[in-house]
């Protein structure tokens, strides 16, 4: 089947510690997103991959950082930095990021709690 | 920078009806592209439609339309014949053409619930 794993499903960390959220999509995409939900908000855009080797600043980067050595995967770290991690983090993918195709697919997304 | 409204924290509907959820945007861009999300419980965002701007024909899947007004600058949803599996979150979303990284701008979300 195709489409955007992301795992854990649930995650928890202790302050100071970082922690790395995995993303790995089947479905041949180029570009590769990471949003920050918070409870009764809209999604924030924190990092995102055009290409492999790529990536750039969203919104709301501060406190994390990523890595695209692979077309398929897109993988999150929150950093002891990042000074409110706790929220749902979802993964998308679309074909390309310019013209009218290039419509975002999400994965089922990973809970983080700090403790 | 373009925002997203969306002023409805929670709408109710009862099984079978309809019902209406409203966003609003603002930009100075004349081409973009908006969205509808679907997030039900389960927290996994699935599309529901996209909207050109430069197609003046409201899109439309099955049992969801859309009522695009640009110059008003509003991006309705209407559900149709609505089903218990309709309850969930819904986003609009905004992305210009152009838009650096394809970045989406969401709305707040709106909660539908329906009543059996």
């Amino acid at each position: 089947d195709g489409g955007i794993t992301q795992s854990p499903k649930y995650l928890f960390r202790k302050e100071g510690q970082n922690v790395t959220l995995s993303c790995e999509q089947n479905l041949n995409h180029d570009a590769m997103y990471w949003y920050r939900q918070d409870p009764g908000q809209g999604l924030r855009l924190i990092y995102y991959s055009q290409i492999v080797n790529d990536f750039q600043k969203g919104d709301i980067a501060e406190g994390y950082s990523v890595s695209r050595e692979k077309k398929e995967s897109f993988p999150l770290t929150v950093t002891s930095a990042q000074k409110n991690p706790t929220a749902f983090y979802l993964c998308a993918s679309s074909p390309g990021t310019s013209g009218g195709g290039n419509t975002q697919y999400f994965g089922p997304g990973t809970r983080l709690t700090v403790l | 920078a373009q925002t997203v409204t969306q002023s409805q924290p929670e709408m109710s509907v009862q099984e079978a009806e309809t019902v209406t959820l409203s966003c609003t945007y603002d930009t100075s861009e004349s081409d973009y592209y908006l969205f509808w999300y679907k997030q039900p419980p389960s927290r996994q965002m699935i599309l529901v439609i996209r909207q050109e701007a430069y197609k003046q024909q409201n899109a439309t899947e099955n049992r969801f339309s859309v009522n695009f007004q640009k110059a008003a600058k509003s991006f309705s949803l209407k559900i149709s014949d609505s089903q218990l599996g309709d309850a969930a979150m819904y986003f609009c979303a905004y992305r210009r053409i152009l838009a650096a990284g394809n970045k989406l701008t969401f709305g707040g979300g709106t909660r539908v619930l329906v009543k059996p």
